[in-house]
């Protein structure tokens, strides 16, 4: 158990469709990062959140992409009008604790577009 | 901007072989440095970090070595267990980025490890 739950853990989606994934970080912390995994490559940013607040987002982020955290606690990542080059995996993260600049991963969520 | 490059896997080898996987960076400022494991099946997982110049990491029986000179970070086994098969990522984060715990992550390195 990383503390940094995920799901769903597979999602299979036909082109075009919306779709949403949740992330509960490890609790007290409030800094909660997204990743995104393709095959063979490494994680590469998307998005971080201080409490409920948005601080920064990569360009990989288009705007089919939304993320939020509207409590401080929970995270939502949807994309739109999903297209084949969204199949990825997508991870979540949050420090493992104050001040070590260390992320715990959650198992990620796999996207697979037909 | 900040990057990492690593040796490119495929890497196959015999149970108790020596392992080094090459890991070099490019940053502004002071980086910290971490190996990252993602086994089979699982999710991403720190296996070792080091903070500062000279520093050395180490876990499980691997080890790292935080090189300024060099800006190197390679990590290195001295016996490969079968166990050990899974993907290597070389990593860091910088102060100077907005969010000092925002990892920036190598391309992964596959390593198998044959009885």
């Amino acid at each position: 158990d990383t503390g940094v739950s995920q799901n769903p853990r597979h999602k299979i989606t036909k082109r075009g469709q919306n779709v949403t994934f949740r992330c509960d970080p490890i609790s007290e912390h409030n800094r909660l990062y997204w990743y995104r995994q393709t095959l063979g490559q490494g994680p590469e940013f998307l998005t971080y959140f201080q409490n409920e607040a948005q601080l920064e987002k990569s360009r990989l982020l288009s705007d089919r992409f939304s993320a939020e955290r509207p409590k401080g606690s929970f995270s939502t990542l949807e994309i739109q009008r999903t297209e084949q080059g969204d199949s990825a995996m997508y991870l979540c993260a949050s420090p493992r604790d104050s001040g070590a600049n260390v992320l715990t991963f959650g198992a990620g969520s796999r996207l697979t577009v037909l | 901007g900040n990057s990492v490059t690593q040796m490119e896997g495929p890497v196959t080898l015999s149970e108790e072989a020596f392992l080094t996987i090459n890991c070099t960076y490019t940053a502004t400022g002071y980086p910290s440095l971490f190996w990252y494991v993602q086994y089979p099946g699982e999710g991403l997982q720190l296996l070792l970090k080091a903070t500062k110049a000279d520093d050395k990491g180490s876990n499980k029986g691997f080890e790292a070595t935080y090189r300024k000179e060099t800006t190197s970070f390679h990590l290195e086994k001295g016996s490969v267990q079968v166990s050990d098969s899974a993907v290597y990522f070389c990593a860091l984060t910088s102060p100077t980025e907005t969010s000092y715990d925002k990892v920036i992550f190598g391309p992964g390195t596959s390593l198998s490890v044959i009885p």
